[in-house]
């Protein structure tokens, strides 16, 4: 039962370099999600997908882009990276419904360092 | 500015205790609350949610909510050696077709021997 993947796990990038931080999940989930978290604080909504082909930007979009052609992947893309981009990133998803509950389930992280 | 407010901490508790964390929002559209713990170097995990005024008890953990006055907490009883974390606060307010949450800075919790 893998859940949430996320790929690479740590990553050291030199400042202007792209990447792209893969999530996929394989528990049928409408609604996913990435996250950013610096240290010593919480999580910061970077974007959200609420089905494939449609994406919404979080608290911080500013730096990342993010595509939704399938259900299960939602890639974050950093086009020209910065130090003020290092930090943990973790993806999650939930299921749909109107219900209370549906709670986030997270992937592993990636560690990421701009040097 | 939707808000989720953590006292950082640590919270030291000796094992055997009961560990009292609390949580307080600005949003009173905010319909769900949940708690996550969050190892060291690892990713959030879920331990609970509430969405209704009360006490819900699940093992060793009961959150408790109180949508009068914004606040919703977590106790932890007969408090473990392994239950030393950071304790994270989310809560969700229905956003259009979305619901995002908003995650407290979290609360780190030490449990003494």
């Amino acid at each position: 039962n893998a859940g949430v993947t996320q790929t690479p796990k740590f990553r050291i990038l030199k400042i202007g370099q792209s990447m792209t931080l893969q999530c996929t999940q394989d528990m049928n989930h409408n609604y996913m999600y990435w996250y950013r978290q610096d240290p010593g604080m919480g999580l910061k909504l970077i974007y959200y997908s609420v089905g494939a082909g449609i994406t919404d930007k979080g608290e911080v979009p500013n730096g990342y882009n993010v595509s939704r052609s399938t259900t299960e992947d939602f890639p974050l893309r950093l086009e020209l990276a910065a130090p003020s981009q290092t930090s943990v990133y973790f993806c999650a998803s939930s299921s749909t419904g109107q219900g209370a509950g549906q709670p986030q389930h997270f992937g592993d992280g990636t560690r990421l360092s701009i040097l | 500015q939707k808000e989720v407010e953590q006292n950082s901490g640590p919270l030291s508790v000796p094992e055997g205790a009961i560990a009292s964390l609390n949580c307080t929002y600005s949003d009173r559209g905010s319909q769900s609350f949940f708690w996550y713990r969050q190892y060291s170097g690892k990713s959030p995990e879920l331990i609970m949610f509430i969405y209704s005024n009360g006490d819900k008890e699940d093992g060793r953990f009961t959150a408790q909510l109180n949508k009068a006055s914004q606040y919703v907490s977590l106790l932890i009883r007969d408090s473990q050696p392994s239950d030393s974390a950071t304790y994270l606060c989310a809560v969700r307010a229905l956003s259009g077709t979305a619901s995002k949450l908003t995650f407290g800075t979290g609360t780190r919790l030490q449990v003494t021997l």
